[in-house]
């Protein structure tokens, strides 16, 4: 059974139009991470809430955004997506820092 | 600084090779974590091992063993008697204690492993 899902699995928007990427996790971490991985790079750390501490990593522009409504659910907003901003997101949990990482299948985003 | 490298960009065996993917790691933190994950085709990050500083035993699990190295700064993944499911990508990372301690992952650039039948 997934334990981390993430909705939809391939998203295209248009230039300019803000998308919202959702993540939600069956484990009850505390801890719950947005990464950007584009082709043949490693995932690149956006943010990420501890409980509903949010951290922001202090490359991450300021056209991503997140919330965490509750434990379960946390979502990706890209206010304005560039054509740089197409690349696979990927969500994934922890128990707590410091632990091992479970990752969601990712969403694939395509801007056009 | 915290960095993690993997020297090997590629790597191509044939199915029952066995095979050894490099990690070596740099931190000044005395405490941290080393990780390996595989990313296969679909996407999804997978979790394979994690080991904290303190721990230099090797682990064997199945056709996978790790072998860490505090003196030499390597935490090393080999795959015995390879198989073509073991094709993907795979990142040794690291996570410092230190810094926050926000658990980001220090990944290294992966390296691609295609098994061939």
């Amino acid at each position: 059974d997934a334990m981390v899902i993430q909705n939809p699995r391939y998203q295209v928007t248009q230039f300019g139009k803000p998308v919202t990427l959702s993540c939600s996790q069956t484990l009850n971490h505390n801890v719950m991470y947005w990464y950007q991985q584009k082709s043949s790079q490693a995932p690149k750390l956006l943010f990420h809430y501890y409980d509903k501490d949010f951290n922001n990593e202090a490359d991450t522009p300021d056209n991503f955004q997140s919330r965490r409504p509750n434990t379960s659910f946390c979502f990706l907003d890209i206010r304005s997506p560039g054509l740089g901003d197409a690349a696979m997101y990927l969500c994934a949990t922890s128990r707590q820092v410091s632990y091992e990482q479970y990752f969601g299948p990712g969403t694939r985003l395509t801007v056009t | 600084a915290q960095k993690v490298t993997q020297a090997q960009t590629e790597i191509s065996v044939v199915e029952k090779e066995d095979v050894t993917l490099d990690c070596v790691y740099e931190t000044r933190d005395t405490t941290y974590y080393l990780f390996w994950y595989k990313q296969p085709p679909s996407g999804e990050l997978v979790f394979l091992i994690r080991r904290n500083s303190f721990d230099e035993q090797n682990e064997i699990s199945g056709r996978y063993s790790w072998n860490f190295q505090k003196s030499t700064s390597s935490f090393n993944f080999t795959i015995t008697a390879s198989q073509v499911v073991d094709s993907a990508v795979y990142f040794c990372a690291l996570v410092e204690h230190g810094s926050g301690n926000t658990g980001k992952l220090i990944f290294g650039q992966g390296t691609t492993l295609q098994v061939k039948p």
